[in-house]
């Protein structure tokens, strides 16, 4: 239990389907993240909240639309992807206390994205 | 913030203190260091940091130089379920600004 919880774990969809993928954290944080990890490619950050508000996206393409409800609660919708958007999709938190900070991010399991 | 470099790969007998050595030498006096690790199918687990002391917590303990230009991250009696990647970062500021790379892939074995 690592406090963040990500569902579906696993996720198959066709190119015109539209999915959902959610985050939810335990922890009483106050920004959340949304990380893609490709086969052999290191973790790229695609999206920060911090305090619901949107403070980075990183240039991440349209098909890919984030929502942060509440500090707690943190969506990926998904539409109209390719096969090469297929990884896994990691949810993390932490408590933020300003650009100098420190605190160290708190990663879910992911959900393992397949794309057909 | 800094680039990092690790060894590939490791392997540790079970029992026996794993030493994972990270290279930093171009961090700058407000970069911490960060241990992150990433077991097979999940999520990473950050595992320690520090700016200039050692640091010592259930998990691990991580020594750096007086220099600051390198570190290991030590692991006192590895198990089975310490085979993972392991990840070094430095950075200053901001979680959003952590990015991984390659890391050191540990083997423990029996």
């Amino acid at each position: 239990e690592t406090g963040v919880t990500q569902t579906p774990r696993h996720l198959v969809m066709g190119m015109t389907n539209k999915k959902s993928l959610k985050c939810e954290q335990h922890l009483g944080h106050n920004a959340m993240y949304w990380y893609k990890q490709s086969a052999k490619k290191p973790l790229e950050l695609m999206f920060v909240y911090n305090f619901k508000e949107q403070t980075e996206n990183n240039s991440v393409p349209s098909r890919f639309s984030p929502e942060c409800p509440n500090s707690s609660h943190l969506f990926l919708h998904l539409h109209t992807l390719q096969p090469e958007d297929s990884a896994l999709y990691l949810c993390a938190s932490s408590q933020d206390r300003g650009p100098l900070s420190n605190s160290p991010l708190h990663f879910g399991n992911g959900t393992r994205l397949t794309v057909t | 913030d800094a680039k990092t470099t690790q060894p590939p790969s490791m392997d540790c007998a079970e029992g026996r203190a794993a030493n994972l050595p990270c290279n930093h030498s171009t961090i700058s006096g407000n970069e911490y260091v960060y241990w992150y690790r990433q077991i097979h199918s999940q999520g990473p687990q950050y595992i320690i940091h520090g700016l200039k002391n050692n640091e010592t917590n259930e998990m691990a303990s991580l020594i750096i130089t007086e220099d600051r230009k390198s570190s290991t991250l030590i692991l006192p009696h590895a198990t089975l379920r310490d085979t993972a990647v392991y990840y070094c970062i430095v950075l200053t500021g901001t979680a959003s600004k952590l990015t991984f790379g390659t890391g050191t892939r540990l083997q423990v074995t029996l």
